[in-house]
Order: C-alpha cells, then structure tokens, then sequence
C-alpha cells in the first residue's frame, strides 16, 4: 500500500458517458498529479493540484477537469467519453517541490 | 516544452547480464527522478538526483546524473527477474515533472 488510494480500480462503461476517478493522497502530502497511462505512451501529465488550487496543466483535454477538495482528495472527471480514453490513470501524490512522487494503484478505464 | 527522451525503449537479456537505460532532455534539469513499474503496477519511486555528475548507487543500480545536467543513466549489474519491468526516468524542470516514455526490461531466465 502506497499511501494513496484510488477508486475505482476498474470502470467500464460506454462511449459519450461521464465518469469521475477519485484520489486521496498520501498523509501530509499537499500536490496531487493526474497522469494517463495508454499502451507504450509512457506517462502523459494531465494536471497538478496544489493544497485546493491548480497549479500546472498538461495534456489535458477540455472533456476532463479536475478538482482539489479542502480535504486535499482529488477527482478527475471524464466527459463525452470516446474509445480512445480507454487507459490507465493514475494519480500521484508529493510533499511539493522537488521530491518524489507516490502513486496510487490506479483506474483502469475500459470505454466500450 | 520540455522533452526527456529515453532508450532503448525494449531491452531483452539473460539473467546475470547488466542492463542499461539511457536518458536525455532537451533542456537543462533542476533534478532527474527514476521510477520502477513492475507488470501490473503503479510506477514506484527510486531515487532523485540533483548535483552535476552525481552518482548514486542503491544494492545492484547505479544511477548518475549527467555533468551538464542534460541527460541521465540507471545502470544495473548482474540482472535478476524481479528485475523484470519499466524503468521511467522523470526530469525537473520549469514546467515541473516530465517523464520519459519508459524501458521495458524483459529478462530471460
């Protein structure tokens, strides 16, 4: 066990369909990250949150966002869902600054 | 933005052979991370370098840190299967955390 916990471990649902992956970061960690795992895509960045506030944006579709609750848990929601957004997604969590990341087991999204 | 480029992207060998991953950034780093992803699993955490020509060595992995701060390479001696998996680099820079697209470490026994 990492420290942080996502859920579902497994979704599978159906194109133009919404669905939200939760996150709850290590203890004391203040940055949340959001990252999608495709086949041999490595780990593309999505977006980071810092204590409640976005703090950097990566490849992030305008179907997706994102939120940082006051009890730093994270969510990412995924909209109009379409084949292609079938991966794994991860969150990952850090102290802040340049230390570590901690991931979670992560979701692994199947969009039929 | 910033690119970090990583290979081979597959590396097959006999167990007790070393292994070597290499990787290179388009740009100045801050710091390079390294992470392990086992089949299966979530990307783990291994080391940070921060320093010019550091190296640091954890059992049978050396890891160092190129003098110019561009590029990076995660050595290991003597391969073992739980070896076995994706060796990540990650590099630090302005636009925070970019990660190389992985090394597939495939052993055969």
């Amino acid at each position: 066990d990492s420290g942080v916990t996502q859920t579902p471990k497994h979704l599978i649902t159906a194109t133009g369909q919404r669905v939200t992956l939760r996150c709850s970061p290590r203890s004391g960690d203040l940055s949340v990250y959001w990252y999608q795992q495709s086949l041999d895509q490595g780990l593309q960045f999505l977006i980071q949150y810092y204590n409640g506030e976005e703090r950097a944006k990566g490849n992030i579709l305008e179907r997706f966002s994102a939120q940082q609750f006051p009890d730093l848990h994270s969510e990412l929601n995924l909209s109009s869902l379409e084949l292609g957004d079938s991966a794994l997604y991860f969150c990952a969590s850090s102290v802040g600054g340049p230390s570590g990341y901690t991931f979670g087991s992560g979701t692994r999204l199947t969009v039929v | 933005g910033q690119q970090v480029m990583q290979i081979p992207q597959y590396q097959h060998v006999q167990e007790g052979e070393d292994f070597t991953t290499y990787c290179n950034s388009s740009t100045t780093l801050s710091n390079i991370q390294w992470y392990k992803q086992r089949p299966g699993g979530h990307p783990v955490f291994l080391i940070q370098l921060v320093k010019s020509g550091e190296v640091k060595k954890q059992k049978r992995l050396t890891f160092q840190f190129g003098e110019a701060k561009k590029n990076s390479s995660l050595h290991i001696t003597a391969t073992q299967t739980t070896d076995v998996g994706t060796y990540f680099c990650a590099g630090g820079g302005a636009d925070g955390l970019t990660f190389g697209k992985g090394t597939h470490l495939i052993i055969q026994p």
